[in-house]
């Protein structure tokens, strides 16, 4: 069953507005952790921002926020006051339980593609 | 310098030829990863290794071939290889220990062409 979900293949957004990319994801485990990367055209993986499941607050870092909704099992990110240099793909990510509990897997969702539009 | 260096970043191989990818990280982590990016897959994980031990290997065909000679370096040794193989090979690092916050990070990628 797949277990990170992204459901937009693309977004368009216009120069300085803010964004936001759908993430929903399934998990029985109750400790699990919730990543966004950004991939421009050269192919690097950049990692953007991490919210764990136990954290009360939503993460931001800089422009970027994630909006967790726990019960939705939802982790949106939202990119405000967009710029040029935003557009590339974005992936969500989710990690299960620990490495203590042989928990290295990190998977992926589908990604989305955003442009910026000038 | 980059935290997580890959090289080459573009490789176009024959069926028959045997190269290999190469991984430095210099984060100071103790796992490490292969990652395998085809058009219109999600991201899948190819190998871990923890602590300079194997501990994932999912399925991959033996073709691909790992090496982990300490923390800081990773290899990926390609030999008879398919055209459906031609793919982006990311690796990345990150620090065991329990909890599910430690972050994954990539290099910029391999691109290999296989023909």
């Amino acid at each position: 069953a797949q277990k990170i979900t992204q459901t937009q293949p693309g977004m368009f957004v216009q120069e300085k507005e803010a964004v936001t990319l759908d993430c929903t994801y399934d998990t029985s485990d109750p400790s699990y952790g919730l990543f966004w990367y950004k991939q421009p055209s050269s192919g690097e993986m950049i990692f953007l921002i991490y919210q764990g499941s136990y954290d009360q607050q939503n993460a931001t870092e800089g422009r970027y926020s994630l909006n967790f909704q726990k019960a939705r099992k939802s982790a949106n990110l939202v990119i405000s006051a967009s710029q040029l240099g935003d557009s590339a793909m974005y992936f969500c990510a989710m990690r299960e339980g620990g490495f203590s509990t042989g928990g290295f897997k990190t998977i992926f969702g589908a990604g989305t593609r955003l442009f910026v539009k000038a | 310098e980059t935290g997580v260096t890959q090289t080459p970043r573009h490789l176009v191989m024959g069926m028959t030829n045997k190269k290999s990818l190469k991984c430095e990280q210099h984060l100071g982590h103790n796992a490490m990863y292969w990652y395998k990016q085809s058009a219109k897959k999600p991201l899948e994980l190819m190998f871990v290794y923890s602590l300079e031990e194997r501990v994932e290997n999912n399925s991959v065909p033996s073709r691909f071939s790992p090496e982990c000679p300490n923390s800081s370096h990773l290899f990926l040794h390609l030999h008879t290889l398919q055209p459906e193989d031609s793919a982006l090979y990311l690796c990345a690092s990150s620090q065991v220990e329990a909890g599910v916050g430690n972050t994954i990070y990539f290099g910029e990628g391999s691109w290999l062409t296989v023909v």
